[in-house]
């Protein structure tokens, strides 16, 4: 997943606008990637997931985009609303290593200015 | 369905102190996991159990216990707690899954403990 640091990344858009969040990743045997997301005093809510074998994978509002060359994974949501204002993290999972195979990221600390 | 409960969600100890922490899954997931979170860090996993009378070390294990004795509790102890083990614990669940879709964490709301 990411390199730990000190300082969680900050991405600020405007309401309305599209944003990207993004997330290198370690392992290229990962096999799922999910995205969460976590609001100021809340466990991380799931938002969406991705195969290792695809690209690209839509939901509602949110894109996954996987690009395995690089090894990066992006997140973007579109139309950004007040309530999208959290810290969104990826995680990556090794199915083959059984339970112990959930990897997070640090997390990208988004704010919506109104 | 409550899904991931915690309790307590507010704890402060004093250093030497102990306390559990438990997690309560109506789920039915065989998977169930105990992490700490940091300022500025990503989840840590301390403990996990891939079933009842199961469990196994994590990333940050040191200072911890689990025990699983039923299918949808997992309780974290703290024997002796000290201001290092001040965090935000969060336990989680899934089912087990194989290569198919399902490997979703489900992740409770968290458990805020301050150690003096």
């Amino acid at each position: 997943g990411e390199s730990v640091g000190l300082h969680l990344p900050t991405l600020s858009v405007q309401e309305g606008d599209n944003s990207i969040i993004n997330c290198a990743y370690s392992n290229s045997a990962s096999d799922y990637f999910i995205w969460y997301k976590q609001e100021s005093g809340k466990g991380p809510q799931f938002i969406i997931d991705i195969r290792s074998n695809m690209d690209k994978r839509q939901g509602q509002r949110v894109t996954v985009l996987l690009n395995k060359t690089v090894k990066h994974l992006s997140l973007q949501i579109a139309a950004t609303q007040p309530g999208d204002s959290a810290v969104y993290f990826c995680a990556e999972i090794l199915l083959q290593t059984g339970a112990n195979n959930l990897f997070f990221g640090t997390g990208t600390r988004l704010t919506v200015i109104p | 369905n409550a899904g991931v409960t915690q309790t307590p969600k507010f704890r402060v100890l004093k250093t030497g102190q102990s306390m559990t922490l438990l997690c309560a899954q109506d789920m039915n997931h065989e998977y169930m996991y105990w992490y700490r979170q940091d300022p500025g860090m990503g989840l840590r996993l301390i403990h996990y159990s891939v079933g009842e009378g199961t469990t196994a070390k994590g990333e940050v294990p040191d200072g911890y216990n689990v025990s699983r004795l039923k299918k949808q509790n997992f309780l974290l102890g703290l024997e002796s707690a000290a201001p290092s083990q001040t965090s935000v614990y969060f336990c989680a669940s899934r089912s087990w899954s194989g290569k198919s879709s399902g490997n979703t964490i489900y992740f409770g709301e968290g458990s805020w403990l301050t150690v003096v």
